[in-house]
């Protein structure tokens, strides 16, 4: 089992740009997280997806919007964006309440 | 609202000697406190939870509730110790969605 993958792991937009970053679970997991971390930061969590609806969202604009599939990978989709979205995002799935294991994240760069 | 602090961005040690990674939190309820490592080049992952009470490459942490304290230890540091470090805090009952400290950079030197 490869654990969490996340795809793609670098990416590179301009200003107003959309983008979309996917994740495959852990095998047997059905819980997705998505955490934004900026640099020098710890992980900042953007959502959470179980049975293909959001649970739970933390303070980010609607912008940031996600999607869980029948499979239980996900997508997280930003738009227009902005300077301040380059980070790394972090994808976590789970199973439960069991503790998160990360994915290895996708770099954004925003120019 | 859940804050979790690391005072320290950096730590360096030498090997052998002892370790302690800081961490409070500020939550009104009753938290449940984890401690998360990243080596280099490797995903973040769990460490330890304080309601596991156990040890775990030789780290201990223990919940003080009256300082608001989850404070990591080690008696004996090793070089493979060295790695960042999150403190992260998530409410019970709810679902684990932990709000994590900025991290502490571990070094130890040989």
């Amino acid at each position: 089992d490869a654990g969490v993958t996340q795809s793609p792991t670098h990416l590179i937009k301009t200003r107003g740009q959309q983008v979309t970053l996917r994740c495959s679970p852990k095998s047997g997991h059905d819980t997705v997280s998505w955490y934004q971390q900026a640099l020098g930061q710890g992980p900042q969590f953007i959502f959470q997806y179980y049975e293909e609806e959001e649970r739970q969202r933390g303070n980010f604009p609607d912008r940031f919007s996600g999607h869980q599939f029948p499979n239980y990978s996900s997508e997280l989709n930003v738009n227009a964006l902005l300077l301040g979205d380059s980070a790394l995002y972090l994808c976590a799935s789970s199973a439960s309440r069991q503790p998160q294991h990360f994915g290895d994240g996708t770099r954004l760069s925003i120019l | 609202a859940q804050r979790v602090t690391q005072p320290e961005k950096l730590l360096s040690v030498f090997k052998g000697a002892p370790v302690e990674l800081k961490c409070n939190y500020s939550y009104s309820g009753s938290p449940e406190l984890f401690w998360y490592v990243q080596y280099s080049r490797q995903r973040l992952q769990l460490l330890l939870r304080h309601i596991s009470r156990e040890s775990i490459k030789g780290f201990t942490a223990d919940l003080n509730k009256g300082e608001t304290s989850f404070h990591l230890k080690k008696p004996f540091a090793q070089e493979e110790d060295s790695a960042m470090y999150y403190c992260a805090l998530s409410g019970s009952g709810g679902s684990y969605i932990p709000t994590f400290g900025r991290g502490t950079s571990l070094i130890v030197h040989p």
